[in-house]
């Protein structure tokens, strides 16, 4: 089985902190996709990448910057934490292509205050 | 842009009813559907996925169903059990474009 993994469940940081979140799967997988989870709004695509150093804005990128300098690491950095960012981040991969299954990792609960 | 919506949002049954979930979305040029399960506090499951060619699919108790054409996709769940209990959501990847859009989802309750 496809293994996704992010690798904190909880983070509590401060305004203006820089935070780290990183994502690793194992399946040799060429999509990676970072999607923000929120109440009343659903998921929402921060970024997402094809290839190793190749990136793409999604619908709220703003706020946001991501990293994919090894396959198998997608890491989603948060440049300035402010408090509407506070959210559950999803990280996700696919094989490749356009007509893949979409695999999650759990989650991380970022909390900002 | 592609919107997509899940009614009802919230649902509750009791165990052993068959039941159906609803998904619609705006915009029909799409690669394929796909339905997700998500437990509380958790990152989401694949249960299905329908490409845009095939009218539905199938796993055990779960069935989807696929009407590119009108914008709608169902999920039939037979004899529910309260391990069902969970939110469902359907998403969509449109064509040229790898991300999904995703729908709110429905929150299901089995009672027992």
């Amino acid at each position: 089985d496809v293994k996704v993994t992010q690798s904190s469940r909880y983070l509590v940081k401060r305004t203006g902190e820089k935070v780290f979140l990183e994502c690793v799967q194992d399946m040799d997988h060429e999509n990676m996709f970072w999607y923000r989870q929120d109440p009343g709004l659903g998921l929402r695509l921060i970024y997402f990448s094809y290839d190793v150093k190749m990136k793409e804005k999604g619908d709220i990128p703003e706020g946001y910057s991501v990293s994919r300098e090894k396959k198998e690491r997608f890491s989603l950095i948060l440049e300035s934490a402010s408090t509407n960012q506070t959210s559950m981040y999803l990280c996700a991969s696919s094989l490749g292509g356009d007509r893949e299954k979409l695999f999650f990792g759990s989650g991380t609960q970022l909390s900002v205050l | 842009k592609q919107e997509v919506t899940q009614i009802p949002a919230a649902l509750s049954v009791p165990e052993g009813e068959n039941l159906v979930l609803n998904c619609s979305f705006t915009d029909s040029a799409i690669y394929n559907l796909q339905w997700f399960r998500q437990d509380p506090g958790k990152g989401l499951t694949s249960l299905l996925l329908i490409q845009s060619s095939q009218r539905e699919q199938t796993s055990g108790r779960l069935n989807a169903s696929l009407d590119k054409s009108s914008g709608r996709s169902t999920l039939y769940i037979a004899a529910s059990q309260p391990g069902d209990s969970a939110t469902y959501l359907c998403a969509v990847q449109n064509t040229g474009r790898r991300a999904l859009t995703f729908g709110s989802g429905t929150r299901l309750q089995v009672q027992p």
